[in-house]
């Protein structure tokens, strides 16, 4: 059974970067033809998609987001990393990492648990 | 690309259906068979109800359905039941691999 657990430090200083971790187990990111997200959740509000990446190592990322984010792949360890530079308190949420159960891309089946990353000096 | 437009809560009673519409645009919900919808409960992470605009993914009741017209996707669960209380997510593919979200919807089952 694939299993997704986000990592990441809880609190980040504003203008600094966010790094994020999706390490996978159950299933090798290199497997198939599979696109990981990320997906974000501010406290009390709604869901936001911020990339995702291909298992060939090609990203997509949210237009609005796009010059701040980093998604990348490390085969070895079979984890998903996000990047987001530059944060702000807009930036504090929940951070999800997901995977569709076939190779489309467009909808995900699998999410980790959630991890809350607050931006504050 | 902008969120797609939900309503901020909808209710019902036990046993009754209800509907959450979920509006965009040509270049999202109507341009792509691809709207997903996902239920999410207080602290936890969304689970995926719906995908391809009226597909159900296997374990999901059937008490749950998707339908599209147009640049609006909608949500109906019938025979509503107290579990059903929950935020509720419509998602579209929005071009070039790019996903956008609805704001959400609050189903109370009164």
């Amino acid at each position: 059974q694939l299993h997704l657990q986000e990592s990441g430090p809880g609190l980040v200083k504003p203008s600094e970067t966010l790094s994020l971790t999706c390490t996978v187990s159950g299933g090798s990111i290199t497997s198939s033809s599979y696109y990981w997200g990320w997906i974000r959740q501010p406290p009390g509000k709604g869901l936001e998609w911020i990339g995702s990446i291909f298992f060939t190592g090609t990203t997509y990322y949210n237009p609005s987001l796009k010059s701040r984010v980093t998604i990348s792949a490390d085969t070895s360890k079979n984890q998903i990393s996000l990047n987001l530079s530059s944060v702000t308190a807009a930036d504090t949420a929940v951070y999800y990492c997901a995977r569709p159960s076939d190779s489309s891309g467009f909808y995900y089946d699998y999410w980790g648990q959630g991890t809350l990353a607050t931006v504050s000096s | 690309q902008s969120a797609l437009t939900q309503p901020a809560s909808v209710s019902g009673s036990p046993g009754q259906s209800i509907t959450i519409s979920c509006t965009g645009t040509s270049s999202d919900v109507g341009g792509y068979n691809l709207v997903s919808w996902y239920q999410q409960l207080p602290g936890k992470a969304p689970k995926l109800m719906i995908f391809e605009d009226t597909k159900r993914p296997s374990g999901v009741s059937n008490r749950f359905s998707g339908s599209k017209s147009g640049n609006t996707a909608s949500l109906t669960i019938s025979g509503l039941q107290a579990e059903d209380e929950a935020d509720y997510y419509c998602c579209s593919h929005a071009g070039s691999r790019t996903l956008v979200f609805g704001g959400g919807t609050k189903v109370t089952v009164l």
